[in-house]
């Protein structure tokens, strides 16, 4: 019953290469979110979804694409890997937009691009 | 634009000694603020949060925060430390209702020394 889940935990691929990680959270909230943590341990947030609405978009490369098939659900693909783009990748979840609402975070995904 | 100082990449302390992490915000607005604590290959968990209520906070393992507006701070502590408390550890912002984002603090590592 974990509370927000990611697949895969692990993805190595080539440049070059599309994938795609998928994120889940069985909490009921409305609010879900994307996060790059570099390798300094640096956390920015990269999208945020509020029902299935695209509500943050911060200055994120054109490959990356998130998309809400519905409210429990946040995915992101990513087109063309870069080096760069290795990193570990952080779903979240909260039960609103609300700014003194707790985010409730997934284990991570770590993508390393060789 | 607000943003987060964490003074220390590492803090190194010996069990049962005083844990001080220290956190400074910068925010036009009165802010929401937040510790989350990452354990190694784990996602983030909230340690307790500040959201315009008493000024002294108490999160959970023992740990808690002051909210100190002339110096804007919020310094995380806890009088004794455990061996199991060493992480990484994050201060977060947001800008009360303003904004929906959490901008974070570029971590701080605690060490214990049995």
């Amino acid at each position: 019953d974990t509370a927000v889940s990611q697949t895969p935990k692990y993805l190595v691929t080539q440049m070059g290469n599309d994938k795609s990680i998928k994120c889940e959270q069985n909490l009921g909230h409305d609010t879900m979110y994307w996060y790059k943590q570099d390798s300094k341990k640096f956390l920015k947030i990269m999208f945020s979804y509020n029902n299935k609405e695209l509500i943050i978009n911060e200055t994120v490369p054109n490959r990356f694409s998130p998309k809400s098939p519905d409210k429990a659900h946040l995915n992101l693909h990513i087109n063309s890997l870069e080096l760069g783009d290795s990193a570990v990748y952080f779903c979240a979840s909260s039960p609103s937009t609300s700014s003194y609402n707790e985010q409730f975070f997934g284990p991570g995904t770590r993508l390393t691009v060789l | 634009a607000q943003s987060v100082t964490q003074l220390g990449s590492h803090v190194s302390v010996s069990e049962g000694a005083l844990v001080l992490l220290r956190c400074n915000y910068s925010s036009s607005v009165p802010p929401y603020l937040f510790w989350y604590v990452q354990y190694p290959n784990q996602g983030l968990q909230l340690l307790l949060k500040y959201t315009s209520a008493a000024t002294l906070v108490k999160g959970i393992n023992g740990f808690e925060a002051e909210f100190k507006k002339s110096e804007t701070s919020f310094h995380l502590t806890k009088p004794s430390a455990h061996m199991s408390d060493a992480a990484e550890y994050f201060c977060a912002v947001s800008e009360g209702d303003s904004s929906y984002k959490l901008i974070f603090g570029s971590g701080t590592r605690l060490l214990v020394r049995p």
